[in-house]
């Protein structure tokens, strides 16, 4: 596509459910990028796919959060078993290849109720 | 470990003005430097890429200089307008194969 797409824009949970966020990459980029933005924080890395490469899991904050990449294009970040600390904003990013500037997507609003 | 710093935090001119945000990052080593643009409740724009053998980029009112040695960047706005207010954030990425470091940004509110 054009962009980066993430789906949904918004979702309301309740604490101790399972969400799913979904980042479809620009076509051919081959990094994909996660992080996610607290109230009046900054932005925090999560993990980041780079081809076949293993991904870098080291910002992900618990083993409640996971993500996986199929067949290098789509990505899924998982939270299970959410609390209301995991309520922000999160954001996936995509890169064409080394060295190339990143393009955003317009990120989800996760809210744990 | 890479930090990034953003000054000042907040800031607002009246419209016409020129004005100059501030990136600090601690590790010079850096592989380039990104300065984005986000509006409230919205995800991030980029508006300009310098990579570490460069010294500055120009995309129309906009400047970004870089000076690695000092570990400093600074984004120029010129003739500012309304449409200009939003959050600025500056980032780093030291190898090509890490993920970028943001500054916390900068808040700009141009009055009209």
């Amino acid at each position: 596509g054009a962009g980066v797409s993430q789906s949904p824009s918004n979702k309301v949970t309740e604490k101790g459910k399972d969400v799913e966020l979904r980042c479809d990459p620009i076509s051919g980029h081959t990094a994909l990028y996660w992080y996610r933005q607290s109230l009046g924080q900054g932005l925090e890395f999560l993990i980041y796919f780079q081809g076949n490469s293993a991904p870098d899991k080291s910002g992900l904050p618990s083993d409640r959060f996971s993500a996986e990449r199929t067949g290098g294009s789509v990505s899924t970040l998982t939270i299970q078993r959410t609390q209301q600390e995991d309520s922000a904003v999160y954001l996936c990013a995509s890169s064409l290849r080394r060295g190339n500037g990143y393009t955003f997507g317009s990120g989800t609003r996760l809210t744990v109720v | 470990k890479q930090e990034v710093t953003q000054i000042p935090a907040a800031l607002s001119v009246p419209e016409g003005e020129n004005l100059v945000l501030n990136c600090s990052f601690t590790d010079s080593a850096i592989y380039n430097l990104q300065w984005f643009r986000q509006d409230p409740g919205k995800g991030l724009t980029s508006l300009l890429l310098i990579q570490s053998s460069q010294r500055e980029q120009t995309s129309g009112r906009l400047n970004a200089s870089l000076d690695k040695s000092s570990g400093r960047s600074t984004l120029y706005i010129a003739a500012s307008q309304p449409g200009d207010s939003a959050t600025y954030l500056c980032a780093v990425q030291n190898s090509g194969n890490t993920p970028l470091v943001f500054g916390k940004g900068t808040r700009l509110s141009v009055i009209a």
